[in-house]
């Protein structure tokens, strides 16, 4: 009963390098999305995918890549890392995009950028 | 457009108190969904509850209770005889239409023994 699984739950990057935060869910939902959490902002989204093939931008997009070859998997990727990038990740799963689908998490990475 | 305010940023309570974390939110659809979620000190984020607009009923689980008023926008979360497992950072979040969840900046609860 795995549900969401985020891995790593912790990353170190030098400025400028790139690195794939893996995120995989095992409930067959459609939706899927990634939140970074920062102080006092909550959780703003950053890319979602409402299916396999199809990735659309949210809130704050830059700097970030994104994409859906599979229905269990959306990995976000940070092709040239900054340290305006360091924060906690989420990536969470739903069973359609409606609103009234709660939303499932993973455990989080958090990420630091040097 | 879509918006969550959590006014109380930081809330400390001694264990046993009652404890009330507010929440305001805008649309402009008629149909909408709010939640609440958890998030200990461990990270994870947990669900707590979900509620859609047409259904004003107050809710009550254990200690938990929540009270829904269209008239003021607010969806306000009440702990009864809060406990020190009651700390947290609490979330408040808005789900519309096709859109996906606005959440408020969330409430840090600490409860002190």
């Amino acid at each position: 009963n795995a549900g969401v699984t985020q891995t790593p739950k912790f990353q170190v990057l030098k400025t400028g390098q790139s690195m794939t935060l893996q995120c995989a869910q095992d409930m067959n939902h459609e939706y899927m999305s990634w939140y970074r959490q920062d102080p006092g902002m909550g959780l703003r989204l950053i890319h979602y995918s409402v299916g396999a093939g199809i990735t659309d931008q949210g809130e704050v997009p830059n700097g970030y890549n994104v994409s859906r070859s599979t229905t269990e998997d959306f990995p976000l990727r940070l092709l040239s890392a900054a340290p305006s990038q360091t924060s906690v990740y989420f990536c969470a799963s739903r069973p359609h995009l409606a609103a009234s689908s709660e939303a499932f998490f993973g455990q989080g990475t958090r990420l630091t950028v040097v | 457009a879509q918006k969550v305010t959590q006014a109380q940023t930081e809330i400390s309570v001694v264990e046993k108190e009652d404890v009330t974390l507010d929440c305001v939110y805008e649309t402009r659809d008629t149909t909408y969904y709010l939640f609440w979620y958890k998030q200990p000190p461990s990270g994870e984020l947990v669900f707590l509850i979900r509620r859609n607009s047409f259904d004003e009923q107050n809710e009550i689980s254990g200690r938990y209770s929540w009270n829904f008023q269209k008239s003021t926008s607010s969806f306000n979360f009440t702990i009864t005889a809060s406990q020190v497992v009651d700390s947290a950072v609490y979330f408040c979040a808005l789900s519309e239409g096709a859109n996906d969840m606005r959440f408020g900046a969330g409430t840090r609860l600490t409860v002190k023994p």
